[in-house]
């Protein structure tokens, strides 16, 4: 079975840094690329990142831009988003997303997201 | 950037009747390769989004064949033909075109 597995979610002041995981099982990881999307309480949905399979293509969204940093590791099935300067406005639920393909293409399989709260 | 409205926002529906669900995009979604970057989720209660339809009509695994989606450059349609109770949730259009982008989504309650 196909599992996603987001982690290292919580509470953390405006400014300071915060370091998501994605665990992944049930298929080859390297072989698909990898998206962050969240969403606010009682919000829609954004797309925040996404990573090719080898890391070749990264895109982000202008809202994160320069504070985020996405990767993978393809050795041990994860991905990871850096976030930085976080500020209340990135208060959400995080989810890690499969794509169908290697390169960036569209999502076929969500985890069940981890929060993060940014709050003084 | 490219622009997803959806409409209506609020869907009651009696069980057994059918739901319409449009996404319009700011900007033409049919890429050279003949595909529309266009795609539909659902979100119930709860729970994680689930593909439902990608590349504008195309049935995911295990989707029922009541929904149907269709649509041209840039209007878009997701047809429930008979909703049920099970169908309730929130409905997302996402373009793929240019990096991904969202509608707003249209929350589909059972009346």
């Amino acid at each position: 079975e196909m599992q996603l597995v987001e982690s290292g979610g919580g509470l953390v002041q405006p400014g300071r840094s915060l370091r998501l995981s994605c665990a992944v099982s049930g298929f080859t990881f390297d072989e698909y690329a990898m998206h962050w999307v969240r969403q606010g309480p009682g919000k829609g949905l954004e797309w925040v990142s996404s990573v090719s399979w080898n890391s070749g293509r990264i895109a982000y969204a202008d809202s994160v831009r320069g504070r985020f940093t996405v990767s993978r590791d393809n050795a041990n099935n994860s991905l990871h988003l850096q976030m930085n300067s976080l500020t209340v406005d990135d208060t959400a639920l995080y989810y890690c997303a499969k794509d169908i393909s290697g390169l960036p293409y569209y999502f076929d399989l969500w985890g069940q997201g981890t929060l993060v709260i940014v709050s003084s | 950037d490219i622009v997803m409205t959806q409409s209506p926002l609020s869907l009651p529906v009696t069980p057994g009747e059918p739901a319409s669900i449009s996404c319009r995009s700011s900007q033409s979604l049919l890429h050279s390769n003949g595909y529309k970057y266009m795609h539909w989720y659902l979100q119930k209660p709860g729970q994680s989004p689930q593909l439902l339809i990608y590349l504008g009509s195309y049935r995911a695994s295990g989707v029922p064949d009541r929904f149907s989606g269709s649509g041209s450059g840039t209007d878009f349609t997701l047809k429930i033909s008979r909703v049920e109770a099970e169908d309730v949730g929130v409905y997302y259009c996402m373009q793929a075109l240019q990096t991904f982008t969202f509608g707003q989504g249209t929350r589909l309650e059972i009346k």
